[in-house]
């Protein structure tokens, strides 16, 4: 069994200023993680991924995430927010490899960016 | 940039009929899914589609609920006899590969019932 728990589901921050999007895991084995976003009417874009290569992960838009096994934390981070990252953020876990196909998301954190 | 396409982009209809959701997925991929957000929820996972047959489902996924691959391009989720909690938005995705892997999804179908 496999959970994702968004610890925040709102997060308001200035442009310009650091972005921490919190994300706590749960499984009985060792995950793929994932965090994508969503912006209004848009699909879900994928921002980066850990799939048990680096613990630190980059992804798109100068987003980064670490994977700490110890915490079971998977927090995504961004050094200076810009308006252009307004959106939804969903953490994702899904089974390693071919153990299955099936996302589990949490429950989306809103950032918002104040000019 | 291959993309997932679905339609339509919004959907309502009225209690107790039939709705199909269409999905063309990215051409070489392989797996097929379905997931739903109803308004102020968590994304579900529906349903997984590989090699002509559903390889999971979820427990939301009950005899109201069908998929199909009817020409080898297209992807549909069915729902029959709608009610008023099916309201969502339905997300189609494909993927080349297992485990979450490469994973697209397209831009929704916002279901409404009334």
């Amino acid at each position: 069994a496999q959970s994702v728990t968004q610890l925040d589901s709102h997060v308001s921050v200035s442009e310009g200023t650091p972005v921490l999007l919190r994300c706590n895991y749960s499984s009985s084995y060792s995950p793929s993680l994932f965090w994508y976003v969503q912006h209004p009417n848009k699909g879900l874009q994928l921002l980066l991924k850990y799939t048990s290569a680096a613990t630190l992960v980059k992804g798109i838009n100068g987003f980064e995430a670490e994977f700490k096994k110890s915490e079971t934390s998977f927090h995504l981070t961004k050094p200076s927010a810009h308006m252009s990252d307004a959106a939804e953020y969903f953490c994702v876990v899904s089974p390693p490899g071919n153990a299955g196909n099936m996302l589990t998301f949490g429950g989306g954190t809103r950032l918002m960016v104040k000019p | 940039e291959p993309e997932v396409t679905q339609t339509p982009s919004h959907q309502v209809t009225q209690m107790g009929q039939e709705v199909i959701l269409r999905c063309v997925p990215i051409s070489n991929h392989l797996y097929f899914y379905w997931y739903r957000q109803i308004l102020g929820q968590k994304v579900e996972f529906l349903v997984s589609f590989y090699n002509n047959e559903i390889s999971e489902k979820s427990e939301i996924f009950d005899d109201q609920f069908s998929v199909e691959r009817p020409d080898g391009s297209n992807f549909t989720l069915k729902i029959r006899s709608t009610k008023l909690e099916d309201s969502a938005m339905y997300f189609c995705a494909s993927s080349v590969g297992q485990g979450g892997y490469g994973y697209t999804f397209g831009s929704g179908t916002r279901l409404t019932v009334v």
